[in-house]
């Protein structure tokens, strides 16, 4: 397995269309994370997946983002009606449940797509 | 999960060892200490985990003092290609939605 891998690595659009991004994690990572980063900004939390459960959502994710994660393998990011404030690169991580203490709970992230609206 | 600061920029020339200190006041019992290094265009990637004491991996060492509000990540012998934005994170092994803040870029110069 060569990693996370992100599809597209760039788009640009036009302010209102729809952009959906694909996601594969390392295969036998069961939890999948959506990070969104701005430049000079760290990543920011969007989303988070536990095989097909999406469990948990940042107050950042709007009505317009939608994440799917539909057999617990790959998972796409939509978002809707882009504006200009969407512009940013959104990172995909992934890692294993813990099972035993003191695992580190490493995220494996992905290289990003950056997401360009005009 | 617990905020940090760290300095917001640093520069070091090649060969030399660099020190990263991470303030996090408001550390919880079961937080762990983690540092991320990011390169431009690249997600972060994981550099070393800590709850106390020192840890030491082949890339880097992690001092936690006893009251483990601050932490100090050390780069030994930097070199050009460890230029970059330095995150640490404060939180339970697992957390699910970590905050990086906007980290520490280190410039290193030849």
């Amino acid at each position: 397995d060569t990693g996370v891998s992100q599809d597209p690595r760039h788009k640009i659009t036009k302010r209102g269309q729809n952009v959906t991004f694909r996601c594969d994690p390392i295969s036998e990572h069961n939890r999948l994370y959506w990070y969104r980063q701005t430049l000079g900004q760290g990543p920011e939390f969007l989303t988070y997946f536990q095989n097909e459960a999406q469990l948990e959502k940042s107050r950042l994710l709007s009505d317009r983002f939608s994440a799917e994660r539909p057999k617990g393998s790959f998972s796409t990011l939509e978002i809707q009606r882009t504006e200009q404030g969407d512009s940013a690169m959104y990172l995909c991580a992934s890692s294993l449940e813990l099972v035993r203490d003191r695992e580190s709970g490493e995220l494996f992230f992905g290289e990003g797509s950056r997401l360009t609206v005009l | 999960l617990a905020k940090t600061t760290q300095p917001i920029s640093m520069d070091s020339y090649e060969g030399q060892e660099v020190n990263i200190t991470c303030s996090h006041n408001n550390i919880a019992t079961n937080d762990y200490i983690t540092w991320y290094q990011q390169f431009p265009s690249q997600g972060p990637r994981f550099i070393i985990q800590g709850y106390k004491t020192k840890v030491t991996n082949e890339v880097a060492s992690l001092f936690i003092p006893a009251d483990r509000k601050s932490s100090t990540l050390s780069l030994p012998r930097v070199s050009l290609s460890d230029t970059a934005v330095y995150y640490c994170l404060v939180g339970p092994t697992g957390a699910n939605n970590l905050f990086f803040g906007t980290g520490t870029r280190l410039t290193v110069i030849p």
